[in-house]
């Protein structure tokens, strides 16, 4: 069973405008911690923002908010005011308990593309 | 300001051939993995190390080896390369367990 979907595999936005990029993941373990993470065109991964599942409040960092809505299970990422240097690969992923160990799992990605 | 470094950053390979991806960090973290990446399928986890000398299987392990003489180190090995192994590689290295990862800058492997 798929742990972390992301249902757009590509977006396009206005430079300016604020966008929202979807997460599901599905867990049994009541403690877990979700991460979003971008891919430039230049490949490095870098970290973006960080939510444990006990946590009460959204995750914020600068122009970068995660909603979580545990119910639904969902984590989506909210850029506002995008800007040109957004356009990158995004990937939600989920820290799980596998085989007896935590890992982090990823999704397929979310490729967004800022227009002028 | 190294950070993790991965050693080659391109490889072409025939297929039989065998390989040894470095991973070296310099911040002193207990935890090490490997990923690879294909399009349209995220990163899958290969093997990780939760210490020196330790080592365990990850989502796609068949076909790679790993080593961790050293703590900063963490070898990914492929003995007889196939063209399913054509992909990126990415090391990546935690101080605590899969908290924030700290990743290299991938290898990019062709195998013909």
């Amino acid at each position: 069973a798929q742990k972390i979907t992301q249902t757009q595999p590509g977006m396009f936005v206005q430079e300016k405008e604020a966008v929202t990029l979807d997460c599901t993941y599905d867990t049994s373990d009541p403690s877990y911690g979700l991460f979003w993470y971008k891919q430039p065109s230049s490949g490095e991964m870098i970290f973006l923002i960080y939510q444990g599942s006990y946590d009460q409040q959204n995750a914020t960092e600068g122009r970068y908010s995660l909603n979580f809505q545990k119910a639904r299970k969902s984590a989506n990422l909210v850029i506002s005011a995008s800007q040109l240097g957004d356009s990158a690969m995004y990937f939600c992923a989920m820290r799980d308990r596998i085989q007896g160990a935590q890992k982090l799992v990823f999704g397929q990605g979310t490729r967004l593309t800022i227009n002028p | 300001n190294a950070g993790v470094t991965q050693t080659p950053k391109f490889r072409v390979l025939k297929t039989g051939q065998s390989m040894t991806l470095l991973c070296a960090q310099d911040m002193n973290h207990e935890y090490m993995y490997w990923y690879r990446q294909d399009p349209g399928m995220g990163l899958r986890l290969i093997h990780y190390s939760v210490g020196e000398g330790t080592t365990a299987k990850g989502e796609v392990p068949d076909g790679y080896n790993v080593s961790r003489l050293k703590k900063q180190n963490f070898l990914l090995g492929l003995e007889s390369a196939a063209p399913s192994q054509t992909s990126v590689y990415f090391c990546a290295s935690s101080y605590q367990g899969p908290l924030k990862l700290f990743f290299g800058s991938g290898t990019q492997l062709s195998v013909l």
